[in-house]
């Protein structure tokens, strides 16, 4: 069975600062990578992926992940935050031999002060 | 980009009645859907995978007798919580992915908000 691991569950960070949300999978096989963002009354929505080749993936809105295979991670990154990155962002991993199921983290809420 | 819709997008209701949450794919067809329970200050828990033509996929302690799920387009999906009880009580949210193209990346609606009283 897939697992993820999110460690952070409520950053606050002042604007400009850089970010970083750490995420942790588990499972036996190949994998594809998702981080996911909510904003505050929408939907979720896709802010990048990972399913294969480089392993530094850049997604909408300056972020980027990078897949570490060895640690079994995807940080997600982002050099200096704005106000309007105050959302909540989910770490999911499905197996590469089918995007079906896609098992989420229990999500990390970003807040940013002005 | 795909749209997924939910609707209603909350509903109260009466313990011991039924409540059905419809999910519809607005600008692509899709065969396979997903149900997820979110609990506060929990993560996406998928109750069960929705198959047009075919019976659904439940995950693990998902009651399939109590989440009764229909799929009977590729553009609609339907949850009906039977005999719902406070516990019921959750935010539901389906998702999608188009048959050809995305690459797999999952389209969610906005949620659905079941209060049982």
């Amino acid at each position: 069975a897939q697992s993820v691991s999110q460690h952070n569950h409520h950053v606050i960070l002042s604007e400009a600062a850089s970010l970083e949300l750490g995420c942790n999978y588990s499972y036996g096989g190949t994998v594809n990578l998702f981080w996911y963002v909510q904003y505050p009354g929408q939907h979720l929505q896709l802010l990048l992926k990972y399913f294969s080749g480089d392993p530094l993936v850049k997604g909408i809105k300056g972020f980027e992940a990078e897949f570490i295979k060895s640690k079994f991670s995807f940080n997600l990154r982002k050099p200096s935050v704005q106000w309007s990155d105050t959302a909540e962002y989910f770490c999911a991993v499905s197996s590469s031999r089918g995007y079906q199921k896609v098992t989420f983290g229990t999500g990390t809420k970003l807040q940013v002060i002005p | 980009g795909a749209v997924v819709s939910q609707h209603p997008s909350w509903v109260i209701c009466k313990s011991g009645t039924s409540v059905k949450i419809e999910c519809r794919s607005l600008d692509f067809q899709a065969t396979t859907m997903f149900w997820y329970r979110q609990f506060p200050k929990q993560s996406l828990m998928l109750m069960a995978t929705s198959n047009e033509g075919s019976k659904a996929t439940y995950e693990q302690g998902v009651e399939k007798d109590k989440f009764l799920i229909n799929h009977a387009s590729l553009t609609l999906s339907t949850l009906t919580v039977t005999s719902a009880h406070p516990e019921d009580s959750s935010f539901y949210i389906c998702s999608a992915t188009p048959l050809a193209g995305h690459s797999g990346e999952l389209f969610f609606g906005e949620g659905s908000r079941l209060t049982v009283l």
